[in-house]
């Protein structure tokens, strides 16, 4: 089964700053999807960005970005120009293209944003 | 468009009672997801639904029931309940083809503690 691991369970960051999430996960496919969830302490979980293993071009989404390392199995997350608002658990995320109902999480990193 | 919800939003019952959830969404998705969160770990499988009188099971499933009442509905029964399922639950959903077959869309989730 494919795993997902996020080696960071807290990082923090100064406002206006940028920081990197990092992500890596194991699977033998050469398909799939991978996410990035953000879920503030209202307990949403909410997409970020998403990245289809099969484009080489990093996704971007206004102030948050992915650095995609298909051999490394790595998908971190930027996010730049960091806001309070940002200030969340963030979830990577791993969905077989081939089965597309199970999708794999990792534990989360918590992100403070320091005023 | 209210999206994805969830009713009770936090419940307590006591060992053995036996309690349901519910999840309904109006965005006509075909596929629906009943997960599970606790401290530390990510966001784990229970059940889903790929389509309108089917069912799976996913990484998580013993303890639980599902049933799917029709192509909005999606429901998580606990028979039995243990103090180990004692966590947050998630209810999802996705559409199924065109680009945004990929993106599940979460509910607020249900706290729920077992005594």
């Amino acid at each position: 089964a494919q795993t997902v691991t996020q080696s960071q369970p807290e990082m923090s960051v100064q406002e206006a700053e940028t920081v990197t999430l990092s992500c890596t996960y194991d699977t033998s496919e050469s398909d799939y999807y991978l996410f990035w969830y953000k879920q503030p302490p209202s307990r949403q979980m909410i997409l970020v960005i998403r990245q289809e293993a099969y484009k080489q071009q990093n996704a971007t989404e206004n102030r948050f970005s992915v650095n995609f390392q298909k051999a490394a199995k790595s998908f971190s997350l930027k996010i730049s120009d960091s806001q309070l608002g940002d200030a969340a658990m963030y979830f990577c995320a791993y969905r077989s293209y081939y089965n597309n109902n199970d999708m794999r999480f990792g534990a989360g990193t918590r992100l403070t944003v320091k005023p | 468009n209210a999206g994805v919800t969830q009713t009770p939003k936090f419940q307590v019952l006591k060992t053995g009672q036996s309690m349901t959830l519910q999840c309904a969404q109006d965005m006509n998705h075909n596929s629906m997801y009943w997960y599970r969160q606790d401290p530390g770990m990510g966001l784990r499988l229970i059940y889903y639904s790929a389509s309108e009188g089917t069912t799976d099971k996913g990484e998580v499933p013993n303890g639980y029931n599902v049933s799917r009442l029709n192509k909005r509905e999606f429901s998580l029964r606990l028979e039995s309940a243990a103090p180990s399922q004692t966590s947050v639950y998630f209810c999802a959903s996705r559409a199924s083809g065109g680009n945004f077959q990929e993106t599940q869309y979460f509910g607020p989730g249900t706290r729920l503690l077992v005594l």
